[in-house]
């Protein structure tokens, strides 16, 4: 049980262009879904966290307009990367809460989604 | 503030050698603590978790962690390592108050034959 997924795995667009991701939980209901970012060889960095029908929370430094963030059903949720740079490149992490016994106090991650903007 | 220290950023260590990775936690109020492990370019996979109850807590694979609140730490062990461990580990804090989990900077694990 508590399976997230992620699409696609991996992207390569141009730069200027939009990418959406989409991260699932699929067997249960995720009441929190969140989108960190991980860099080459370091930890993961939260971006935002999202509750399903309300706006996300962004963290300190993350730009909203440019990450927008998407939590319209219990179990999907999307980040979309406008109007993407080199810069933007990196590898996304998405995670969801609220498995089973509606514990929020554990997170399951998406298996990520690697994106190079070229 | 909240904040997760993983004092060793690789660990190498010989096959079926016991290994131990340190987490060192900081909070001033009380956490629930986590252990997860990530292979490369893959997400990350949970190993196991402290909420409350027994300090020492098992995990897949055939971790485990014990819990000490004295020293504030959660470390991390395993008695007989294989070289399908070799992944990268995180040592995570989750705080209602700040409602996020923090992670520390990882460790890399490297069994070698």
């Amino acid at each position: 049980g508590a399976v997230v997924s992620q699409h696609p795995s991996r992207v390569i667009c141009k730069s200027g262009t939009s990418v959406k991701i989409e991260c699932r939980s699929l067997d249960f209901q995720a009441t929190t879904m969140f989108w960190y970012r991980q860099f080459p060889k370091q930890s993961l960095m939260l971006m935002a966290t999202s509750n399903e029908g309300s706006k996300a929370t962004y963290e300190q430094g993350v730009e909203k307009d440019k990450f927008l963030i998407n939590h319209a059903s219990l179990t999907l949720s999307t980040l979309t990367v406008t109007s993407a740079h080199p810069e933007d490149s990196s590898f996304y992490i998405c995670s969801a809460s609220g498995a089973g016994d509606s514990s929020t106090d554990t997170q399951y991650f998406g298996p990520g989604t690697r994106l190079t903007v070229l | 503030a909240q904040s997760v220290t993983q004092l060793d950023s690789q660990v190498p260590v010989f096959e079926e050698a016991p290994v131990e990775l340190r987490c060192n936690y900081s909070s001033s109020v009380s956490v629930y603590l986590f252990w997860y492990v990530q292979y490369p370019n893959q997400g990350l996979q949970l190993l196991l978790k402290y909420l409350s109850g027994s300090t020492l807590v098992k995990g897949i694979n055939g971790f485990e962690a014990e819990f000490n609140k004295s020293q504030t730490s959660f470390h991390l062990r395993k008695p007989s390592v294989h070289i399908s461990d070799t992944a990268e580990y995180f040592c995570a804090a989750f705080s209602g108050g700040y409602n996020k989990l923090i992670f520390g900077a990882g460790t890399r694990l490297a069994v070698h034959p």
